[in-house]
């Protein structure tokens, strides 16, 4: 059963500190990942989707890095803002014929001071 | 623009009755989802839909009935039989089985009052 882990749970940075936010999935068989973006009581909003066969993705301040062999992925915000004040999650993706494809972190919690 | 609409975004229930959740998608995906999300339990899946017409139960299915009569609408009913309903519950979408990622709405926060 794939399992997905965030790490920090919490992180709480001052303005203009780059962040770096650690994923850890124990099944590298995946199809790709993706990063979400999700502010107090509302919806997930994707930030970027990585497909298994690269090893990194960038938007803007934002870039991750997927290596499959070791189970991880890393999200780089870089210059942060207060605004990037939010719950980021990790979510994997695997193709099968039934059953829960998509497996999601626990998320960071991320709070950028000014 | 292209999104997915989930209504009402706040809901309340009386015990022993029964609501129901909208989901609307006008991206042309194929498959929707619905997740619940509880504090310090991440994101679980309730239902899934590949195809109309056709759905499969998730993780946490009981409590729970959707349908899938049109591509673009995917409805979540709690019914009584749920005992423990207060949640967030979030709608998503995808093309195929998610190749190219998932889509989410903006949630829809239901309380038992």
């Amino acid at each position: 059963k794939q399992e997905v882990t965030q790490i920090p749970a919490a992180l709480s940075v001052p303005e203009g500190e780059n962040l770096v936010l650690n994923c850890s999935f124990t099944d590298s068989a995946i199809y790709n990942l993706q990063w979400f973006r999700q502010d107090p009581g509302k919806g997930l909003t994707s930030l970027l989707l990585i497909q298994s066969s690269q090893r990194e993705q960038t938007s803007g301040r934002l870039n991750a890095s997927l290596d499959k062999s070791s189970g991880r992925s890393t999200l780089y915000i870089a210059a942060s803002q207060p605004g990037d004040s939010a719950t980021y999650l990790c979510a994997v993706i695997k193709i099968k014929a039934a059953g829960n494809k998509l497996t999601f972190g626990g998320g960071t919690r991320v709070l950028v001071k000014p | 623009d292209g999104g997915i609409t989930q209504s009402p975004k706040y809901l309340f229930r009386k015990e022993g009755q029964n609501v129901t959740l909208s989901c609307e998608q006008n991206l042309n995906h194929d498959a929707m989802y619905w997740y619940r999300q509880d504090p310090g339990q991440g994101l679980r899946l309730i239902y899934y839909s590949q195809i109309v017409n056709d759905f499969q139960k998730g993780d946490i299915a009981e409590g729970y009935s959707v349908s899938r009569e049109k591509k673009e609408s995917f409805p979540l009913t709690v019914t009584s039989a749920q005992k423990n309903p207060t949640a967030f519950y979030l709608c998503a979408s995808s093309i195929g089985q998610g190749a190219y990622g998932y889509t989410f709405g903006s949630g829809t926060r239901l309380t038992v009052v």
